[in-house]
């Protein structure tokens, strides 16, 4: 069975552009979620959508956003970059009605 | 789990041994928790989860203890492989909100 997907793999952007980062979840698993793993500040989450609804949000600004297609697949917008997002950017997914949560290898943004 | 900033503690253990990787968590209201493995350049992996109805769960090789007075959880390897080397992460979360909080993590080394 394939793992959570993402792409691109690495991002270089420069301050003040937009990044578009893309998930596809592990077949059969309806729940997508963000995290944003930065050095030195661990692992935060970002977002949950589920059934292509946010569901949750984590104390991001509001120029992160994304969105859940009808395939269950994510994406994550990051608009007005900063050079403080750089940062390793997680997807995970979980079946339905379940916790548990399988990450992806994650797109490493760089922010010049 | 807590974020405790940037300082990552180090297990450095001999293969074979047994090792213990320990985790603090702040918020009462969890009732989820997950531990995962995560090697260098890749995402986090899943290792084994507890609700907190259990205070024990079991897989292979691996054991998740969790002490819901003092707000504590542990991660028991056993016969440790050098194979097991890499930074471990604890998380917990409110399952109706889904959002985990990751501790800081714990770097554990097996010496050959």
């Amino acid at each position: 069975e394939a793992g959570v997907t993402q792409s691109p793999t690495h991002l270089i952007k420069t301050r003040g552009q937009q990044a578009t980062l893309r998930c596809s979840p592990i077949s059969g698993h309806t729940s997508v979620y963000w995290y944003q793993q930065a050095l030195g500040l661990g692992l935060q989450f970002l977002l949950w959508y589920d059934e292509g609804e946010e569901r949750n949000r984590g104390n991001f600004p509001p120029r992160f956003s994304g969105r859940q297609f009808p395939n269950y697949s994510s994406e994550l917008n990051v608009n007005a970059l900063e050079l403080e997002d750089s940062a390793l950017y997680l997807c995970a997914s979980s079946p339905d009605y379940q916790e548990t949560q399988y990450f992806g290898p994650g797109t490493r943004l760089l922010v010049l | 789990g807590e974020s405790v900033g940037l300082h990552l503690p180090t297990l450095s253990v001999q293969e074979g041994d047994n090792s213990i990787i320990n985790c603090a968590y702040s918020n009462s209201a969890s009732d989820y928790f997950i531990w995962y493995k995560q090697e260098s350049g890749k995402g986090p992996q899943f290792i084994i989860d507890i609700r907190s109805n259990m205070d024990k769960r079991q897989g292979q090789r691996v054991t998740v203890l969790l002490n819901k007075t003092v707000k504590h959880l542990s991660l028991q390897i056993a016969a440790t492989q050098p194979g097991d080397s890499a930074v471990y992460f604890c998380a917990d979360a409110d399952t109706g909100r889904r959002a985990l909080t990751f501790g800081s993590g714990t770097r554990l080394q097996v010496q050959p």
